[in-house]
């Protein structure tokens, strides 16, 4: 199993300010991944980071808003860029068991609160 | 779009088994099935995982259809701390996950 941290565990903000959400693992994974969960939905994927290439993002985000990197096997960050209220989310990072079941392993995520 | 079907929300007294159902008529041959779970103010975790057979762990068991068009996962005997929303995703080998609303489990004391 992986062991992730997050940083900030949460944040207010002002609109129009951007915030960089820090993930951490505790050993070397390929695949990493972050997640959007609005109050009271579910988790909606924005893009998958993999070391040394640029992320892929899902329909519905891009680059410019949410950029990513990926500088090493057990660290990724993701920036929520000229933020509103509608970005008001929980922001979760996860990564890939690297065997063939597939199983995910998530960080506490981070809430954030655009004002 | 999720391709899986869940009730939105169940309640089970304490110390009682629950199952909680879901349907996926549209899986593929090579789908595995996979249950998470999310407990209040955490990130979702896993629970258990099958393909064709039924499958135990440590946290429950998953009862799969033998057409696997549905699936239950059974919590044994529920505790507080089972109080979560349960997810239920189809995975293919190098797909990513795509999460449905899930189950909204309340356990009465």
């Amino acid at each position: 199993s992986a062991v992730i941290s997050q940083k900030p565990s949460r944040d207010i903000c002002q609109r129009g300010t951007s915030l960089t959400i820090q993930c951490q693992v505790d050993s070397q994974v390929t695949m990493m991944f972050w997640y959007r969960q609005q109050p009271g939905q579910s988790l909606t994927l924005i893009a998958t980071a993999n070391q040394g290439s640029e992320a892929t993002y899902e329909s519905g985000f891009v680059i410019d808003k949410f950029p990513i990197s990926r500088p090493n096997l057990t660290f990724s960050t993701l920036t929520v860029s000229n933020m509103s209220p509608e970005d008001s989310s929980i922001y979760l990072c996860s990564v890939e068991d690297g065997g063939t079941t597939n199983e995910q392993f998530f960080g506490p995520g981070t809430r954030l609160t655009v004002l | 779009d999720a391709k899986t079907t869940q009730p939105n929300s169940m309640e089970s007294n304490e110390e009682e088994p629950v199952h909680l159902p879901c349907n996926h008529s549209t899986i593929s041959g090579t789908d595995y099935i996979h249950w998470y779970r999310q407990l209040p103010s955490q990130g979702p975790e896993y629970v258990i995982h099958g393909l064709t057979s039924n499958v135990n762990n440590r946290m429950a068991s998953l009862a799969i259809a033998e057409d696997r068009k549905s699936s239950t996962l059974i919590l044994h005997r529920a505790t507080l701390r089972d109080a979560a929303v349960y997810y239920c995703i189809l995975i293919n080998y190098g797909q990513n996950f795509v999460f449905g609303p899930g189950t909204r489990l309340s356990v009465l004391p």
